[in-house]
């Protein structure tokens, strides 16, 4: 069965400072990933997708960069964090069918002070 | 307009009720509709999903679609405590989309006993 994994789960880090968020998916290959942001009581935000590797497509103009060096694996990039890039980040990977449900890992929280 | 709006809540309904949350949207080429419930500080899961007209039942759960009218809804039976979460509407849209989903901004539900 498929897995989605990211990590770290909690982080507090300091405004300027670098940001790398990692997300990895387990039983399924070449499948479609996504970034998406959630602020405090507030929907889902997409911020990137990819369908392949080195292949990323960004949704919205922003601090942060996303890169897809694996098959698997998918990162979130920041080289100088923001006081508004504070969230909840979630990673996804879509099933592979026409319906095309997304299924979330556990999520990184990031608190930038 | 919102791509996909939610009624606003919080939403609070006693232990054993039918709970009812809706969503509309707004482009018409949509395929595809989801509900997720989020626990407090958890990630979002896939609870449902419903692509052509009428009601698709799972157990307690039931959701609705009218596409002419642009709208989604979930129905809760027997609602329990367990139950209380914030429920997010998702929309695929047609197109060369890349699967992704846009989120609407959630509805917190309450079951109180």
């Amino acid at each position: 069965s498929q897995t989605i994994h990211q990590w770290p789960a909690t982080l507090v880090q300091p405004v300027g400072s670098p940001l790398s968020l990692e997300c990895t998916v387990e039983g399924t290959s070449n499948p479609n990933l996504y970034w998406y942001r959630q602020a405090a009581g507030r929907g889902l935000q997409l911020l990137f997708y990819s369908v392949g590797i080195g292949q990323i497509s960004s949704e919205v103009p922003q601090n942060l960069s996303a890169s897809r060096p694996q098959d698997r694996q998918f990162i979130l990039s920041s080289k100088k964090l923001l006081l508004s890039d504070s969230g909840f980040y979630l990673c996804a990977w879509k099933a592979d069918r026409e319906i095309g449900e997304l299924f979330f890992g556990e999520g990184s929280r990031l608190t930038v002070l | 307009q919102k791509e996909v709006e939610q009624n606003s809540g919080p939403l609070s309904v006693p232990e054993g009720a039918i709970a009812s949350l809706n969503c509309t949207y707004s482009d018409r080429g949509s395929q595809s509709f989801f509900w997720y419930r989020q626990y407090s500080g958890k990630s979002p899961e896939l609870i449902m999903f419903i692509y052509s007209n009428g009601d698709k039942e799972d157990g307690r759960f039931t959701a609705q679609l009218n596409k002419a009218s642009q709208y989604v809804s979930l129905l809760i039976r027997d609602s329990q405590p367990s139950d209380s979460a914030t429920y997010l509407c998702a929309v695929k849209s047609g197109g060369t989309s890349y699967g992704k989903l846009t989120f609407g901004q959630g509805t917190i539900l309450t079951v109180h006993p």
